[in-house]
C-alpha cells in the first residue's frame, strides 16, 4: 500500500491568514494527488486534482503543488468557510489511500 | 450533474451481512465515465477506500478487506451495491458511495450513511 502522511494533523489561523497544509507519499506517485475538504457531517469536496488542478467551482484562493512524493495545499487567504478538515488521496495505485486528514481550526 | 445516494439498514447484528445500495440520478451507470465505488469513515477518524466496480462488473478491492466485500452493479435499476460479510464493531462508520473518474479522483459523493454494528 501507499501510505499517506499529512502534516501537521492539526493547524489554528485566522480569517486572512494563508495557510500551507503538506502530505507526503510514501513512494513516488507523480501527479496522481487530490485534496479534499470536509465539513462535519458532510461528504467530502473535491477541490484540487492531479496535484494543481482546481476543481471547477473551487475558489482560487486554493492551490496545490508537487510532484513525486511531496505535496502541499495552499489556502492564501483564509476564509470563515474554509474552517474544516483536509484530506490527500492518491491515486497512483488502485488501491486508493488518504492522508489522516488535517483540520483546520480557528485561532 | 450526477447526485448518488445511499440506502439500506443503520443497524446490523455482529457477524451478520451489511448491505447496502448507491442509486445514481443525473448520469448513466453505464456512461463509462467512471469508477463506482465504497468509501466509509469511522467516527472521528479518516476515510477508507472500499472498492470500485466499472459499468463492466470489473472490481477492484482494498485488500484489508477483499475477503469480505462484494461490489456489483445493476445498470437497469441504475444502481450498485455493498455487500460486506461477517461484520464486527470495527464496521460501524458512515458509509459513502461516490462516483471516481478515469484518473482515480472521487468527484461526486453521496451523502453518506451511518451504520452501526450491534447486537
Amino acid at each position: 500500500d501507499i501510505q499517506m502522511t499529512q502534516s501537521p494533523s492539526s493547524v489554528s489561523a485566522s480569517v486572512g491568514d494563508r495557510v500551507t497544509i503538506t502530505c507526503r507519499a510514501s513512494q513516488g506517485i507523480s501527479s496522481w494527488l487530490a485534496w479534499y475538504q470536509q465539513k462535519p457531517g458532510k461528504a467530502p469536496k473535491l477541490l484540487i486534482y492531479a496535484a494543481s488542478s482546481l476543481q471547477s467551482g473551487v475558489p482560487s484562493r486554493f492551490s496545490g503543488s508537487g510532484s513525486g512524493t511531496d505535496f502541499t495545499l495552499t489556502i492564501s487567504s483564509l476564509q470563515p468557510e474554509d474552517f474544516a478538515t483536509y484530506y490527500c488521496q492518491q491515486a497512483n495505485s488502485f488501491l486508493y489511500t488518504f492522508g489522516q486528514g488535517t483540520k483546520l481550526e480557528i485561532k | 450533474q450526477v447526485q448518488l445516494q445511499e440506502s439500506g439498514p443503520g443497524l446490523v447484528k455482529p457477524s451478520q451481512t451489511l448491505s447496502l445500495t448507491c442509486t445514481v440520478s443525473g448520469g448513466s451507470i453505464s456512461s463509462g465515465s467512471y469508477y463506482w465505488s465504497w468509501i466509509r469513515q469511522p467516527a472521528g477518524k479518516g476515510l477508507e477506500w472500499i472498492g470500485r466496480i466499472y459499468t463492466s462488473g470489473s472490481t477492484n478491492y482494498n485488500p484489508s478487506l477483499k475477503s469480505r466485500v462484494t461490489i456489483s452493479v445493476d445498470t437497469s435499476k441504475n444502481q450498485f451495491s455493498l455487500k460486506l460479510s461477517s461484520v464486527t464493531a470495527a464496521d460501524t462508520a458512515v458509509y459513502y458511495c461516490a462516483s471516481v473518474d478515469s484518473w482515480g479522483f472521487v468527484d461526486y459523493w453521496g451523502q453518506g450513511t451511518l451504520v452501526t454494528v450491534s447486537s
